[in-house]
């Protein structure tokens, strides 16, 4: 069974400090997708990125960067210089390759609320 | 990109009512749509998945006859929650699955997510 793992249930930081969340999975699958989604309180979620278990480089999205570390089973995110508008609760996500069976079911974290004050 | 809507945003109904809730892909064909379930301060749990023309296939321990899925198009899906009560009160999710696919043998598919509903039972 799949599973992901976020523990970090709330984080607070002050603008400008850099800040990054865990996401530690499980999975049996050779082949999987690995997901961050940021859902502001509004409720819809973002799509921020996919990355498939054959990449492991890691990722520079403007202040967003992700570490894809497939030997601890790992997929953290960091906000650089964070500010008041990246205070949401992120989610990191699972999904099996479509041809295993799975249809591409996501399998979500518990999420981290993440508050970046002034 | 993609669009995926949820109709209603948000809708209050009295306990026992039935509320069906609407997912629809707008600009894309979707032979798979997700419908997951967000209680407060918790993560999404995936209900159901529903496939254009069958039967839904629902996750261990969502009862099929409480929430009721119809596929009956490519564009649409609706989730009816039956005899409503207020532990139904929830944010409820959709999500479809377009026909992008990348990565060769081991495909993956894009899901879109409608932009949720939320339901509140008095």
């Amino acid at each position: 069974a799949q599973k992901v793992t976020q523990a970090q249930t709330e984080i607070s930081v002050v603008e400008k400090e850099d800040v990054t969340l865990d996401c530690v999975y499980e999975t049996r699958d050779t082949t999987y997708y690995l997901f961050w989604y940021k859902q502001p309180p509004s409720g819809e979620l973002v799509f921020l990125i996919r990355r498939n278990s054959f990449d492991e480089q890691n990722e520079i999205s403007g202040r967003y960067s992700w570490n894809f570390q497939k030997s601890t089973s790992s997929f953290n995110f960091t906000i650089t210089a964070s500010q008041v508008v990246d205070s949401a609760v992120y989610f990191c996500a699972l999904s099996e390759a479509a041809l295993t069976g799975g249809g591409n079911k996501l399998t979500f974290g518990t999420g981290t609320q993440l508050k970046v004050e002034l | 990109g993609a669009v995926v809507s949820q109709h209603p945003s948000r809708v209050i109904c009295k306990s026992g009512t039935s509320v069906k809730i609407e997912c629809r892909s707008l600009d894309f064909q979707a032979t798979t749509m997700f419908w997951y379930r967000q209680f407060p301060k918790q993560s999404l749990m995936l209900m159901a998945t529903s496939n254009e023309g069958s039967k839904a296939t629902y996750e261990q321990g969502v009862e099929k006859d409480k929430f009721l899925i119809n596929h009956a198009s490519l564009t649409l899906s609706t989730l009816t929650v039956t005899s409503a009560h207020p532990e139904d009160s929830s944010f409820y999710i959709c999500s479809a699955r377009g026909p992008y696919s990348s990565g060769g043998l081991s495909s993956y598919n894009e899901q879109f997510f409608g932009p949720g509903t939320r339901l509140t039972v008095l």
